[in-house]
Formats: structure tokens, C-alpha cells, sequence
């Protein structure tokens, strides 16, 4: 089945810093990522549509400016957590969007960058 | 903006007894998907349900669709320890893009 990474899996980072995380689709080309944020016991949050080649979707209430992500190829998205503070303190995840036979579409998780702001 | 609510929270079984999820929204959806994400892992993709009236089986699990394409429901029968999750709705609109997440059943099962 397809396959995507994340990487960092988990970073530990001072209040002030940026951190980037990746997302990877491994063996498949992806138009479309997804970004979202998940607090423990809670939801998943979608915080940005990324497609390749184009500015990123971000939903209301996302700074787009604190959340930069760049969508350069067809299997990488990165969000960049600018100058980040406890509160972005969080579980990310991003998703791939495949569109399968039958004209169903999929989206494979990526399995999550756990971000720990001091 | 669009919103799915899903009902229970959470859900406390003994194994063998079966388990249902509800998931409604105010609007027409084009789509729902329905996830598993087990304990400190990532969201796992079950299926999809496209058409109104829609009824799928996996093995154990029963998928509906509403005929008014407004609700699903997910039905575990005789649950199992492997069961345990939290299972997700998530309406998608056309092209199954921007999906949006229900909140979420935790399912807990005891042996």
C-alpha cells in the first residue's frame, strides 16, 4: 500500500526556534497534502491543504505566517512551526492524497511528528 | 464552516459485545470516510462511502450511509481486544479533498 513518512518522529525545541517537519510520499506522486494538528484525547485539526506548485490552503484561524509550508515536488511537503511557543506544543500530522480506480480518493497518514516546545 | 458530529465519546465494552458509532452533519455530504487510529499511532484508513443508502462489511465491521447522505454509522460486532481505538469520521467533499474529522469514539474493549 502507499506509504508516507514524516520525519522528524519527535523534537524537543526552545521557545523562539523553527522547527521543519517533512512529509514524504514514498511510492506514490501526491497532488495534494494535508496538514493537521491533534491534541491529546482530541481530533485531528486540518490546518493546511498543500498542493504542489501552489501556495497552501490554510484554514481559519491558522497563521499562515507561523505555519509555512512549501509543497516543492510531488512526494515532499514541509511545515515550518515559526518561532514556536509551548502552546504549538503538539502531535502534527500530514497526509497524502491518492486517487485510487474507481475514482475514489484516499488519504495515507503519515505517522506523526510529536512537537515539544520549553 | 462545515462540521461533523460524532457520537459516543467513548465506549467502554466487554469483549464479544458489539459496538456502534454515529456520525451526523447539518449538511450533505459528498463522501465519508471512516478511520482507526489505535493508541500513540496515526490514523488508518477503513473505507469510504460514496453513494446514498450505502452499505459496506468488512469482516467484522459494518459500514452505512444514510440515504439522505447526512449520516454513517460504523458497527463492530462482537468486539475484539484488537478493537481498541479511536475510530474517526471524516466528511469529505467533492473530489474526497479537505477532509474534516468527527470528533472521535474511543473504543475501550475488556477481555
Amino acid at each position: 500500500g502507499a506509504v508516507v513518512s514524516q520525519h522528524p518522529s519527535w523534537v524537543i525545541c526552545k521557545s523562539g526556534t523553527s522547527v521543519k517537519i517533512e512529509c514524504r510520499s514514498l511510492d506514490f506522486q501526491a497532488t495534494t497534502m494535508f496538514w493537521y494538528r491533534q491534541f491529546p484525547k482530541q481530533s485531528l485539526m486540518l490546518m493546511a491543504t498543500s498542493n504542489e506548485g501552489s501556495k497552501a490552503t490554510y484554514e481559519q484561524g491558522v497563521e499562515k505566517d507561523k505555519f509555512l509550508i512549501n509543497h516543492a515536488s510531488l512526494t515532499l511537503s514541509t511545515l515550518t512551526v515559526t518561532s514556536a511557543h509551548p502552546e504549538d506544543s503538539s502531535f502534527y500530522i500530514c497526509s497524502a492524497s491518492a486517487l485510487l480506480a474507481g475514482g475514489l480518493n484516499e488519504q495515507f497518514f503519515g505517522p506523526g511528528t510529536r512537537l515539544t516546545v520549553l | 464552516g462545515q462540521q461533523v458530529m460524532q457520537i459516543p465519546q467513548y465506549q467502554h465494552v466487554q469483549e464479544g459485545e458489539d459496538f456502534t458509532t454515529y456520525c451526523n452533519s447539518s449538511t450533505t455530504l459528498s463522501n465519508i470516510q471512516w478511520y482507526k487510529q489505535r493508541p500513540g499511532g496515526h490514523p488508518v484508513f477503513l473505507i469510504q462511502l460514496v453513494k446514498s443508502g450505502e452499505v459496506k462489511k468488512q469482516k467484522r465491521l459494518t459500514f452505512q450511509f444514510g440515504e439522505a447522505k447526512k449520516n454513517s454509522s460504523l458497527h463492530i460486532t462482537a468486539t475484539q481486544t484488537t478493537d481498541v481505538g479511536t475510530y474517526f469520521c471524516a466528511a469529505g467533499n467533492t473530489g474526497g479533498f479537505k477532509t474534516i474529522f468527527g470528533a472521535g469514539t474511543r473504543l475501550f474493549v475488556k477481555a
